[in-house]
């Protein structure tokens, strides 16, 4: 079993619509959350980061970290076609620099 | 937030040559940078650990000798591929990381995509 499970989609929604990213985990040491974007042929940028459980609005992302459940999600409003590109989680614990990655998961928003 | 800049953005080899990307962490420094390999529609591959003024720590199946990583100074580091060959054609990212309240944070390069014809 990996220690972070994603779905690598592909998810197609029309343009508009409410996207719901998620991430479950198995190692409960897991302390920090993060979700980026990756355009194609680009580097990840850094969309959300969190430490605790609960929600963590930025603009038209909501990242939701759930602890007890090992399960984090992003959620898009009012989605664009700009949003467009893989979405990947990743966490960490401790002082440990290293970060466990999800696979990603590739979102098409259709105009 | 930080900024890495990674050199070159894309590069062709021959087989048989050798290619070195730089890493470089812009306005902070770096003690420590991963190098990661990313293949079409997969996520990132975690390469090595790269340690600024010692040996690299590399993951399970990396070739220590094909891959040498240098991390001469607190703000670069470099990744040399060397006797390329086509199926070493992928994207190589780097990151470099910066502590911060709960935790750390993670910023990447713009990535190299190598070709080796």
């Amino acid at each position: 079993q990996k220690e972070v499970e994603q779905d690598p989609g592909p998810l197609s929604v029309p343009e508009g619509a409410i996207v719901s990213l998620n991430c479950t985990y198995s190692n409960s040491a897991f302390q920090y959350f993060m979700w980026y974007r990756q355009y194609s042929r680009k580097g990840p940028e850094l969309l959300m980061y969190t430490y605790s459980s609960g929600n963590k609005e930025d603009g038209r992302f909501t990242a939701q970290v759930d602890k007890s459940s090992k399960y984090i999600s992003l959620f898009i409003r009012d989605s664009q076609p700009s949003d467009s590109a893989t979405y990947l989680c990743a966490m960490g614990r401790g002082s440990n620099y290293q970060l466990i990655w999800g696979a990603g998961t590739k979102l098409i928003i259709k105009p | 937030g930080a900024v890495v800049s990674q050199h070159p953005s894309w590069v062709i080899c021959k087989s048989g040559t050798s290619v070195k990307i730089e890493c470089r962490s812009l306005d902070f420094q770096a003690t420590t940078m991963f190098w990661y390999r990313q293949f079409p529609k997969q996520s990132l591959m975690l390469m090595a650990t790269s340690n600024e003024g010692s040996k690299a720590t590399y993951e399970q199946g990396v070739e220590k000798d094909k891959f040498l990583i240098n991390h001469a100074s607190l703000t670069l580091s470099t990744l040399t591929v060397t006797s390329a060959h086509p199926e070493d054609s992928s994207f190589y990212i780097c990151s470099a990381p910066q502590g911060k309240k709960g935790g750390t944070e993670a910023f990447f390069g713009q990535g190299t995509r190598l070709t080796v014809v």
